[in-house]
């Protein structure tokens, strides 16, 4: 099974500065890497695909990078809508299976 | 727009089967190659994929469920169920189902439903 570990855990930043999530696997999962939000009481929705593609409707201060085993995700401008718990998922091909690192909290600082 | 949404006991006792339904919305189950997918997360902890069911109903469980879950999809209703048997006070969570939507380089879960809490205890 491909372990997904993120960090930090928690991470306290002021609106509208630059938050960077990290996500690293413990094998390379190519460029199958997603990102969901969730907040309390929610299901998660996904805001990247594909290591750096936005799903619909979501703002362009978010971006992902990365291969391989080394992801990121970036907000370059926090808004009060984005304090949250952020997951990343891959998903590998055989046998079929989707792993979701542990979350990092994004709160406000 | 398809939407989701997860139906079922909240209370299961301890060693019975947990038994939901997911109802789609907005479009026809059998629409596009896609898999219907459930996770679930207890509560404060990261989320975890249970398996997945194809229109054809092909499957792919995680190995670490594999000997307890059973998923099968309903095309008439366009709704898909998740039963997991021999039930332990751990699977206690949050059950989401979703769609497991894919491109030529990747796979993503969405939209998701609501989610339906299921306690397990006597």
């Amino acid at each position: 099974e491909i372990v997904m570990t993120q960090s930090p855990a928690t991470l306290s930043v002021s609106p509208g500065e630059r938050a960077t999530l990290s996500c690293r696997a413990s094998q390379s999962v190519s460029s199958n890497l997603a990102w969901y939000q969730q907040k309390p009481g929610q299901a998660p929705r996904v805001i990247i695909y594909g290591t750096s593609t936005r799903a619909t409707g979501i703002p362009a201060r978010f971006s992902g990078s990365g291969s391989g085993t080394e992801f990121t995700l970036t907000i370059s401008s926090l808004q009060s809508e984005d304090f949250a718990i952020y997951y990343c998922q891959q998903y590998h091909d055989w046998p079929p299976q989707f792993t979701f690192g542990q979350g990092t909290k994004l709160e406000i600082k | 727009q398809v939407q989701l949404q997860e139906s079922g006991p909240g209370l299961v006792k301890p060693s019975q089967t947990l038994s939901l339904t997911c109802t789609v919305s907005g479009g026809s189950i059998r629409r596009g190659s896609y898999y219907w997918t459930w996770i679930r997360q207890p509560a404060g902890k990261q989320l975890e994929w249970i398996g997945r069911i194809s229109t054809s109903g092909a499957t792919n469980y995680n190995p670490s469920l594999m000997s307890r879950v059973t998923m099968s999809l309903d095309t008439s209703k366009n709704d898909f169920s998740l039963k997991l048997n021999s039930v332990i006070a751990a699977d206690t969570a949050v059950y989401y189902c979703a769609r497991d939507t894919w491109d030529r380089f990747s796979n993503w879960l969405d939209p998701w439903g609501q989610g339906i809490l299921v306690t397990v205890s006597s």
